[in-house]
C-alpha cells in the first residue's frame, strides 16, 4: 500500500509530556499537510509544506507545536508540554501540485489522548 | 466565521434510494470543491471533486453538483448502500485554478445512515 502512512496510530500521554508524530506521504507528492480533528468537527488546517519548505501555518499552531520535513519526504509534528485540549486526531495528508485540481489524500490519523 | 457549512448533522436513507448531502459556502474565492467520506477512527477518504468551471461531475454512483450563484454544492449517491454509512465532509480550496491552492476548508460533516 503506497498511501499516506502515520505513526503512531494511538498515543496516550500525561499532561506536560512531549509527543511526536511521524508522517510518510505518498512518494511522488511534493505537498504535505497537517490537520487536526476533534469530535463533531471537520479537519482544521495546521500547517503545510511544499517539499521541505514550511509555507503556511495556522493560528491554531501555538508555539508548543512544531513541524518539520527535513528532506522533503517524511514529516514530524511535535507537541511540547501537552495540554488536555490537545487531545484530538492529528491527520497528515499529501498532494501533488497539478493545475486540474489539488486533491489531498489523508492518512489514517494519529489519535492523541492527554490525561 | 464558518466558510463551509453542512447544516444537516445527520441523514437517514433507505437502501436503494438516493442520498443527497448538501453544502454551502461563503467564500467566493473557492474554486475547487471536494467530498470526503470518513469512518470512525480512520482518516477521511477522497470521494469526488469538482472545479468551479464545471457544474456537475459524476463518478459511478456519486455525482457532485455545483451551483456557483447560490454558493451551494450537493453530493448525490444513487443507489445508496449500507456500506455508504459514514460521515461525509465537504471541503473547498481557493486558488486551485491558478496553481496557488494551499489548504482545504472543511464543513462539520453529515452522518449518513443507510438503512437496509
Amino acid at each position: 500500500d503506497t498511501g499516506v502512512s502515520q505513526d503512531p496510530r494511538h498515543k496516550i500521554t500525561k499532561r506536560g509530556q512531549n509527543v511526536t508524530f511521524r508522517c510518510d506521504p505518498i512518494s511522488e507528492h511534493n505537498r504535505l499537510y497537517w490537520y487536526r480533528q476533534t469530535l463533531g468537527q471537520g479537519p482544521e488546517f495546521l500547517t503545510y509544506f511544499q517539499n521541505e519548505a514550511q509555507l503556511e501555518k495556522s493560528r491554531l499552531l501555538s508555539d508548543r507545536f512544531s513541524a518539520e520535513r527535513p528532506k522533503g519526504s517524511f514529516s514530524t509534528l511535535e507537541i511540547q508540554r501537552t495540554e488536555q485540549g490537545d487531545s484530538a486526531m492529528y491527520l497528515c495528508a499529501s498532494s501533488y501540485d497539478r493545475a486540474s485540481g489539488n486533491t489531498i489524500y489523508f492518512g489514517e490519523g494519529s489519535w492523541l489522548t492527554v490525561v | 466565521d464558518q466558510q463551509v457549512k453542512q447544516n444537516s448533522p445527520s441523514l437517514s436513507v433507505q437502501e436503494g434510494r438516493i442520498s443527497i448531502l448538501n453544502c454551502d459556502y461563503t467564500n467566493s474565492m473557492f474554486d475547487y470543491f471536494l467530498w470526503y467520506k470518513k469512518y470512525p477512527a480512520e482518516g477521511p477518504t477522497f470521494l469526488i471533486s469538482i472545479s468551479s468551471i464545471k457544474d456537475k461531475n459524476e463518478d459511478g454512483r456519486f455525482t457532485v453538483f455545483l451551483n456557483k450563484s447560490a454558493k451551494h454544492l450537493s453530493l448525490h449517491i444513487v443507489p445508496s448502500q449500507p456500506g455508504d454509512s459514514a460521515v461525509y465532509f465537504c471541503a473547498a480550496s481557493a486558488g486551485t485554478l491558478s496553481g496557488s491552492a494551499r489548504q482545504l476548508t472543511f464543513g462539520s460533516g453529515t452522518q449518513l445512515t443507510v438503512l437496509p
